[in-house]
């Protein structure tokens, strides 16, 4: 199975800051990369799709690149919204597989 | 407007079944995959695996073959999880979740609000 390490597994930021999480696939992956928020108590939200394509509705300041094993997801001003678990999840090969997750906390 | 409904929480002794339901509305059923995910509690995301809608056929990550079976009832748009000889490591939420590619799963675009099962003695 593919393996996605991301990183930090825990991050805290200020409002208005860039906030970076990284995501790196055991293998390479070409484009096939998710990333998901997920609010406590509710169920993930796609976001970004095939790397870098902001799923309808998402607010601009998030963004996604990357390609091949390594991979960075970024909200550009950090919202008191935003506070969430953030997941990459790749599906070059089954099974499908997500990262351990990004906890984001506002300092 | 598009949406997954998913049954209530359960509370279940270990041993016993449960099914789970997760009925689709505002797109058309057999046009989008339907993936199965699971969260232990405290816990990250874990795919279960993935239901062809049209075919009907399911596929199973490592792990949940066995105990775990998924279905359809096209004629209500509505897609089950049933799992058998619960034990308290199933305690978890539960997540149906629609693919975009009717042939197989790449991302997750609508996903129910959950299924918490409980298994305690």
């Amino acid at each position: 199975d593919i393996q996605m390490t991301q990183s930090p597994s825990s991050l805290s930021a200020s409002v208005g800051d860039r906030v970076t999480i990284t995501c790196q696939a055991s293998q390479d992956i070409s484009n096939y990369l998710n990333w998901y928020q997920q609010k406590p108590g509710k169920a993930p939200k796609l976001l970004i799709y095939d790397a870098s394509n902001l799923e309808t509705g998402v607010p601009s300041r998030f963004s996604g690149s990357g390609s091949g094993t390594d991979f960075t997801f970024t909200i550009s001003s950090l919202q008191p919204e935003d506070i969430a678990t953030y997941y990459c999840q790749q599906y070059d090969n089954l099974p499908l597989v997500f990262g351990q997750g990004t906890k984001l906390e506002i300092k | 407007q598009v949406q997954l409904v998913q049954s209530g929480s359960e509370l279940k002794k270990p041993g016993a079944s449960v099914k789970v339901s997760c009925k689709a509305s505002g797109y058309t059923f057999t046009s989008y995959a339907m993936n199965w995910v699971r969260q232990a509690p405290g816990q990250g995301l874990e795919w279960m695996g993935w239901i062809n809608t049209n075919t009907g056929n399911p596929t199973y990550a490592q792990g949940f073959t066995g105990r775990f079976v998924f279905s359809l009832d096209t004629s209500v748009s509505t897609a089950y999880l049933q799992i058998s000889s619960l034990k308290a490591e199933d305690t978890a939420v539960y997540y149906c979740a629609r693919d975009p590619d009717g042939s197989g799963p790449d991302y997750m675009d609508v996903w129910g609000k959950g299924t918490t099962v409980t298994v305690s003695s």
